[in-house]
């Protein structure tokens, strides 16, 4: 299982582009790049997954580089509702028998 | 469009009592999966299911036993509890090409053990 490494925590304000790293030196090559999003009391929510390159979609933005060893979420102009825990996960997403586990996260706190 | 629906919401249960923590979806997932969160801590998986009849252990499976008769239901059961499984219990599921759009988790189970 690749094991991530995330910052514990992030401060932004309103308006601001947010950027987290997510650092993943033994991925595989069958492993893909998820993240989640967990608000208090409630369970993750999906946001975005990619393998390679630049994934977008209407939430955000999943930049890979070339050697896939890290993955950098991008929320463009984040809110107040921003505020949550953000995951990022590694493993092999057509194996359903792959385990997947979940890192410490990164505590983004959106400030007004 | 229920998604995942996990039941009961609150429990308190007592030292070496049993319990079982449901979980039911309706998407026709193959996959479904408990984990445990620990007060400022990440997910930590207990056991998982990729079908009907089919289990395996996670990382933290002491102490809980699954089955899965069926492919909506997937249900957790505490043998005797102890303090230490005073935690946050959230069920998950997907599809067996997780590629598509990952897990849908429910809204959790908030078990205290006394």
């Amino acid at each position: 299982l690749a094991k991530t490494t995330q910052p514990i925590s992030m401060d932004s304000y309103e308006g601001q582009e947010v950027n987290i790293t997510c650092s993943h030196n033994n991925i595989a090559t069958n492993d893909y790049i998820t993240w989640y999003q967990q608000f208090p009391s409630q369970g993750p929510r999906f946001i975005i997954q990619g393998y390679k390159t630049k994934v977008t979609n209407e939430v955000a933005s999943l930049f890979i580089p070339a050697d896939r060893k890290s993955s950098t979420l991008s929320l463009p102009r984040v809110s107040l509702s921003d505020t949550a825990v953000y995951y990022c996960l590694v493993g092999d997403m057509h194996n359903a028998g792959n385990m997947l586990t979940f890192g410490g996260g990164t505590r983004l706190m959106v400030k007004p | 469009n229920a998604g995942v629906t996990q039941t009961p919401k609150f429990q308190v249960l007592k030292t070496g009592q049993s319990m079982t923590l449901q979980c039911a979806q309706d998407m026709n997932h193959e996959y479904m999966s408990w984990y445990r969160q620990d007060p400022g801590m990440g997910l930590r998986l207990i056991h998982y299911s990729v079908g009907a009849g089919i289990t395996d252990q996670g990382e933290v499976p002491n102490g809980y036993n699954v089955s899965r008769s069926t492919t909506e239901d997937f249900p957790l059961r505490l043998l005797s509890a102890a303090p230490s499984q005073t935690s946050v219990y959230f069920c998950a599921s997907s599809s067996l090409d997780r590629g598509r759009r990952g897990y849908t988790f429910g809204s959790g189970t908030r078990l205290t053990v006394v």
